[in-house]
């Protein structure tokens, strides 16, 4: 179904420590996944993805994992800076470039 | 390369006027979304245009709720007349094609009815 959570999760981690921000997809069929960061007052920036074909993909200072047995995604940001701040979405879509469905969110806290 | 350029960045309307928000996508690319994001939730797709025709709007709520992609370039979306529950951010977002590619976001249009 449709993200319609009204109170975002909050994750605090210390600056410097990794971070994992979790999220839970709602269709088994859908086959690309993407991590949004969204900070206050701007549009969702993209992160990374990953196809369904994959279970791990790497970036710079994140990583995806995807977990299709039970339908779980998840995001971790090594070495956490301040930048990292915001609230991060993961979103589902079928045939890939289609419709995106946005995940509840978690916002994320650096303390420095 | 530029991004997706939306406008205007804020408006503050009375409930039953109308108001119209302008999105330009990045250059070339063929898809063009219209998402509705409502404080403290994820974006919620309204429109999604394939040039200038529409491939998914079956959450748009068209008795108040109007989009355009005229050329296959820019869009505007219409919202006549606003409710109190319109409030939100307007999302446009792009893609080269309807598959395989990234969908990137404007910073979007900050609506309060009011």
């Amino acid at each position: 179904g449709e993200s319609v959570g009204l109170h975002l999760p909050t994750l605090s981690v210390q600056e410097g420590d990794n971070s994992i921000i979790n999220c839970a997809y709602s269709n088994s069929a859908s086959d690309y996944f993407i991590w949004y960061k969204q900070e206050s007052g701007k549009g969702p920036q993209f992160i990374i993805d990953i196809r369904s074909n994959m279970d791990k993909r790497q970036g710079q200072r994140v990583t995806v994992l995807l977990n299709k047995t039970v339908k779980h995604l998840s995001l971790q940001i090594a070495a956490t800076q301040p930048g990292d701040s915001a609230v991060y979405f993961c979103a589902e879509t079928l045939n890939q470039g289609g419709k995106l469905i946005f995940g509840q969110g978690t916002e994320l806290s650096v303390k420095p | 390369e530029a991004g997706v350029a939306q406008s205007p960045r804020y408006k503050i309307i009375e409930k039953r006027q109308s108001v119209a928000f302008w999105c330009n996508p990045i250059s070339g690319h063929a898809t063009l979304y219209w998402y509705q994001q409502i404080l403290g939730q994820g974006p919620k797709l309204l429109i999604q245009f394939q040039n200038n025709g529409v491939v998914d709007d079956s959450q748009l709520p068209k008795d108040r709720f109007s989009a355009e992609r005229l050329k296959g370039v820019d869009s505007t979306l219409k919202i006549q007349p606003a409710k109190l529950e319109d409030s939100a951010v307007y999302l446009c977002a792009s893609t080269p094609g309807n598959s395989g590619n990234t969908i990137y976001f404007g910073e979007g249009s900050w609506l309060t009815v009011v």
